[in-house]
């Protein structure tokens, strides 16, 4: 019943390799936001999906992060060639709809390492 | 620039106490703000939203103002628990159809028994 869920919860990798978040929001929500959280700093917007398509992504800090939602449902967040910038909490939210009330549920994050 | 900013960074105060929370903000266009409660290692958790309109809100033993004029925001936490122990984050909603939220660096609170 649940909340937002993330997977996996810890990601170690080494500089240079590809990773996959994945993030399964609330049942019924069609807003879907992905975060980022480094140390000691307030979370960063990345993207915003509403439904499958995504009409905001200027959070998103380069070519080399991408992110797909499908069945207006899960989302995967991608990072190619992954540099020790990259490290950082990556958080998911949902909301019911889009709009400025609507409330934003997070899950509990993906914490990526890069070495 | 769309900043918040929150004070102090971190807080100690002994069970039972109270305290109050800052958040100072200059976002544009305004819609509303929010408080979060994020304890470590777990996604954050909303205490409260406030439109332009509101003044002020309350969750239990939490109490948010709102000054639209001056931009600023407080958070009081009456009779702590060592369960408040968290990082409260204030969140301004920047308007607009992406509901797009900026994020402050947090408060680190530490109850102590």
């Amino acid at each position: 019943g649940a909340g937002v869920s993330q997977s996996p919860s810890n990601k170690v990798t080494e500089k240079g390799k590809d990773v996959e978040l994945r993030c399964d929001p609330i049942s019924g929500h069609t807003a879907l936001y992905w975060y980022r959280q480094r140390l000691g700093q307030g979370l960063e917007f990345l993207i915003y999906f509403q439904g499958n398509s995504a009409p905001d992504k200027s959070g998103l800090p380069s070519d080399r992060f991408s992110a797909e939602r499908t069945g207006e449902s899960v989302s995967t967040l991608t990072i190619q060639r992954t540099q020790q910038e990259d490290s950082a909490v990556y958080l998911c939210a949902s909301s019911l709809q889009r709009g400025n009330t609507y409330e934003q549920y997070f899950g509990p994050g993906t914490r990526l390492t890069v070495t | 620039k769309n900043q918040v900013e929150q004070s102090p960074q971190s807080l100690i105060i002994l069970e039972g106490k109270n305290c109050t929370l800052q958040c100072n903000y200059t976002v544009s266009p305004f819609s509303n703000l929010r408080w979060y409660k994020q304890d470590t290692g777990r996604g954050p958790v909303s205490l409260t939203i406030m439109t332009f309109s509101e003044n002020t809100k309350s969750n239990g033993r939490y109490t948010a103002t709102l000054d639209a004029d001056t931009k600023q925001s407080s958070l009081h936490i009456t009779a702590s628990q060592l369960s408040d122990s968290a990082s409260y984050i204030c969140v301004v909603g920047s308007g607009g159809a992406t509901n797009k939220l900026i994020f402050g660096t947090g408060t680190l609170l530490a109850v102590q028994p």
